[in-house]
């Protein structure tokens, strides 16, 4: 268990919804990133926050959006969902910023199919 | 663009054997390299990191070089087990800022037959 949660694990949904996926870091963690998993991609970063302010950006699409809270937990909102989004959406946290060389945490996934 | 690959998308040894997983770069310079280990449908869970001025690190039946010459990492599992066996990433960290942040390669899956 590395201590980062994320909700819900299972998530289905159809084309043109919306969603929000959740995530609470490791206790004293302050950076959360968000990263999506599919078959032909690989793990792909899409977005971090440290301390509640937006550090880095990866390939994240313009109808998604993410935000860190006072209390360090995330969420990730998509929006517009086409059919192409379905895959694993990944938290993880680290102590500090990326670049210093920290081991991240990951989350158990939110497995997202859109129908 | 900076691109990761990771040698094969499945590796299949014996049990006792050393599983070596390549994992090459271009056109990046990381600042560190690490490796993950995950199991199907799970989070990956980190192994080890080596710095960009470290040839290599070792942690118990794991080994890994970096050799920024050629661009390459090495992750060395020695006495493999069929517990060993799962998808490993290696993930590549650049200099601060938005660099900082991990670049995966799509992985190697390892299965370790008894």
């Amino acid at each position: 268990d590395s201590g980062v949660t994320q909700t819900p694990k299972h998530l289905i949904t159809a084309t043109g919804q919306r969603v929000t996926l959740r995530c609470s870091p490791r206790s004293g963690d302050l950076s959360v990133y968000w990263y999506q998993q599919s078959l032909d991609q690989g793990l792909q970063f899409l977005i971090q926050y440290y301390n509640g302010e937006e550090r880095a950006k990866g390939n994240i699409l313009e109808r998604f959006s993410a935000q860190q809270f006072p209390d360090l937990h995330s969420e990730l909102n998509l929006s517009s969902l086409e059919l192409g989004d379905s895959a694993l959406y990944f938290c993880a946290s680290s102590v500090d910023m990326a670049g210093v060389g920290n081991e991240q945490f990951f989350g158990p996934g939110t497995r997202l199919t859109v129908l | 663009s900076q691109k990761i690959e990771q040698n094969s998308e499945a590796l299949n040894i014996q049990e006792g054997k050393t599983a070596t997983l390549t994992c090459n770069y271009t056109n990046y310079s990381p600042a560190y390299l690490q490796w993950y280990r995950q199991d199907p449908g799970r989070g990956p869970v980190f192994l080890l990191l080596i710095r960009e001025n470290e040839k290599e690190k070792r942690k118990e039946r794991l080994k890994v070089t970096f050799d920024t010459t050629l661009k390459q990492s090495l992750f060395h599992i020695t006495a493999s087990q069929p517990a060993d066996s799962a998808t490993y990433l290696c993930a590549l960290v650049g200099y601060g800022g938005s660099q900082g942040n991990l670049i995966f390669g799509k992985g190697t899956k390892l299965s370790v037959k008894p």
